[in-house]
């Protein structure tokens, strides 16, 4: 079945360092990549995605890059804060059942 | 737009005992909504897909007897958990998808439900 594998588990970065999460994914068919951040204790909230006829995006200091050849998907996240701290979830589905499988998440320290 | 609510957002409940939680699109109509079972310091596991006026398709593993999905309008879902027992305890998320906007690629989630079977 579809899969999507995270990478780091955990990730422990300075204040004011750049910060890179990993994802690959199974399914040929996935065409679209939702990035989420959720808090302790409260439901994800998007932060950024991408579809697949885009190669990168970026609001922000956040940016997500997609080489769909090698089916695998990145969240860099520059000039880190304290309140970037959170657990960090990549996702892929595809327009046709809409279907979101998660990766493992990251969970990312900001040491300040 | 695209705003979901779920309802409740904490329920304890005694073993044995079944539990429903609540899933709306305020301001769309949901065709597909999903259910999300997440434990402690984990991902969010998709449980079913149900669609308005159809029977939910389960994921491998997730019996359906024990978690019955009814989407019966295009605004609400409803998860019940029968026969609780306490390695039920998690939080349980819904999102959904509709009709054009920002609802239509399913990245609206619910607030989530914590449900503790004691």
């Amino acid at each position: 079945g579809e899969n999507v594998e995270q990478h780091p588990s955990t990730l422990s970065v300075q204040e004011g360092d750049s910060a890179v999460i990993k994802c690959t994914y199974s399914d040929s068919a996935s065409n679209y990549f939702p990035w989420y951040k959720q808090e302790l204790g409260k439901r994800p909230q998007l932060i950024i995605d991408i579809r697949s006829n885009v190669g990168e995006k970026k609001d922000q200091r956040i940016a997500v890059t997609l080489n769909k050849t090698a089916k695998h998907f990145s969240l860099h996240i520059t000039e880190t804060q304290p309140e970037d701290s959170a657990v960090y979830f990549c996702a892929a589905s595809s327009t046709g059942g809409f279907k979101t499988i998660f990766g493992a998440g990251t969970r990312l320290f900001v040491k300040a | 737009g695209a705003v979901v609510s779920q309802h409740p957002s904490r329920v304890i409940c005694k073993s044995g005992t079944s539990v429903k939680i609540e899933c709306r699109s305020l301001d769309f109509q949901a065709t597909t909504m999903f259910w999300y079972r997440q434990f402690p310091k984990q991902s969010l596991m998709l449980m079913a897909t149900s669609n308005e006026g159809s029977k939910a398709t389960y994921e491998q593993g997730v019996e359906k007897d024990k978690f019955l999905i009814n989407h019966a309008s295009l605004t609400l879902s409803t998860l019940t958990v029968t026969s609780a027992h306490p390695e039920d305890s998690s939080f349980y998320i819904c999102s959904a998808v509709g009709q054009g906007g920002r609802s239509r690629w399913g990245y609206t989630f619910g607030s989530g439900t914590r449900l503790t079977v004691v």
